[in-house]
């Protein structure tokens, strides 16, 4: 059982750059989330969704697009890196059946903007 | 506005000794209170978590006692091991209706022998 599956692990990116950060997971789980975590920052959500085709903005959404077109995958994109967009990436993922249960996470994708 | 304060930063605890993670909320919606463990190079992973109608939960040398009128909650882990060298996480949200977590900043545990 492969969990969360995050790629790349680490991305080196010009300023302006744009990409894709991948997510999967294949455990069925409708509810999918991007964290950045940055020192001393803790984990802060950019976006979220609770199904396919359904997305929301969480706490830092800004320079940043998503979108949920299966339950398998939510791929975060950067439009137009900047430096301040250099942190560690997460993606979480768990059931959404009304109330909470255990979120997993994925390895997670290092970017560094230059 | 922090909705979940987390302290101290970082903690430094002899082996065999009692680690003390605080936190404090404000949303009085909140009714779900899970603690994550995070090694270094990986993702948070679930260590435990508690609901407001118990007062403390216990598993194996983690604990998370919970202060509903002070509105806070604190992980104690007992018997600390250099293996528990992590950084730890406590969060929050309301119970039903997935709502995201709202996550502490986080504390660095470095266990000595």
């Amino acid at each position: 059982n492969a969990g969360v599956t995050q790629t790349p692990k680490f991305q080196v990116l010009k300023t302006g750059q744009s990409m894709t950060l991948q997510c999967a997971q294949d455990m069925n789980h409708e509810y999918m989330s991007w964290y950045r975590q940055d020192p001393g920052m803790g984990l802060r959500l950019i976006h979220y969704s609770v199904g396919a085709g359904i997305t929301d903005q969480g706490e830092v959404p800004n320079g940043y697009n998503v979108s949920r077109s299966t339950t398998e995958d939510f791929p975060l994109r950067l439009l137009s890196a900047a430096p301040s967009q250099t942190s560690v990436y997460f993606c979480a993922s768990s059931f959404a059946r009304g109330r909470w249960t255990e979120a997993f996470f994925g390895q997670g994708t290092r970017l560094t903007v230059v | 506005q922090q909705q979940v304060k987390q302290s101290p930063q970082s903690l430094i605890v002899q082996k065999g000794g009692i680690s003390i993670i605080n936190c404090a909320y404000e949303n009085t919606a909140f009714d779900y209170f899970p603690w994550y463990q995070q090694f270094p190079g990986k993702g948070p992973a679930l260590l435990i978590a508690i609901r407001p109608d118990v007062s403390e939960k216990k598993e194996g040398r983690f604990t998370i006692s919970f202060n509903k009128s002070a509105k806070q909650f604190s992980l104690h882990i007992m018997d600390s091991q250099p293996g528990d060298s992590a950084t730890y996480f406590c969060a929050a949200t309301p119970y039903s209706g997935n709502t995201p977590l709202v996550f502490g900043k986080g504390t660095r545990l470095s266990v000595i022998a």
